[in-house]
């Protein structure tokens, strides 16, 4: 168990829909890193928060956007679904802002976009 | 454009019969790579960080090496229990984004 959590752990919705996926880091960890995994795709890193302020961005779709609270929990929000979309959604948490920390995965949420 | 490349993809040998898997990266200067593992449908776990050629680490049955363009990670007499899928990623200086490879899948036979 690596401390981070992720709800939900399976999502099916339909194309066009929008849905809010949630991560709690490890405690003490104050960065957040969202990962889509598709089969296809691999491992792709989508967007950085570090104590609530964006710290990085890669290949995110302007349909999806994130967030980090104050109390460090993160949302990551996709609208207007494609089928496309359908993947494992991972968050992970670091030490600081991740400059050379490893990162630690949570369970990941599976979403199906049908 | 930092990239990572992986091999074998895939990788099946017997209980007790120890191998390599490669890692090969080119980055704008290396912050750190990264060596994860991760089985069907969870997570990946962390495994090493490797921050300038010439360091190894090690835990248990594994160990990383790392040079100036490609990382081993070395599996000594694996059992069952290893096989998962084994990501190596890279952070470079220039970025804070981390790059995965497409993985190294290993079975263990018993």
């Amino acid at each position: 168990d690596s401390g981070v959590t992720q709800t939900p752990k399976h999502l099916i919705t339909a194309t066009g829909q929008r849905v809010t996926l949630r991560c709690s880091p490890r405690s003490g960890d104050l960065s957040v890193y969202w990962y889509q995994q598709s089969l296809d795709q691999g491992l792709q890193f989508l967007i950085q928060y570090y104590n609530g302020e964006e710290r990085a961005k890669g290949n995110i779709l302007e349909r999806f956007s994130a967030q980090q609270f104050p109390d460090l929990h993160s949302e990551l929000n996709l609208s207007s679904l494609e089928l496309g979309d359908s993947a494992l959604y991972f968050c992970a948490s670091s030490v600081g802002q991740g400059q050379g920390a490893g990162q630690f995965f949570g369970p990941g949420t599976r979403l199906t976009v049908l | 454009e930092d990239q990572v490349t992986q091999s074998p993809e895939a990788l099946r040998l017997q209980e007790g019969e120890s191998s390599s898997l490669n890692c090969s990266y080119t980055v704008s200067g290396l912050r750190g790579l990264f060596w994860y593992r991760q089985d069907p449908g969870k997570g990946p776990e962390f495994l090493f960080t490797l921050y300038s050629a010439g360091e190894e680490k090690e835990k248990e049955r594994l160990k990383a090496t790392l040079t100036k363009k490609e990382s081993f990670l070395h599996i000594t007499a694996p059992k069952p229990e290893d096989s998962a899928t084994y990501l190596c990623a890279v952070q470079g200086n220039y970025g804070q984004n981390f790059v995965f490879g497409p993985g190294t899948r290993l079975s263990v036979l018993p």
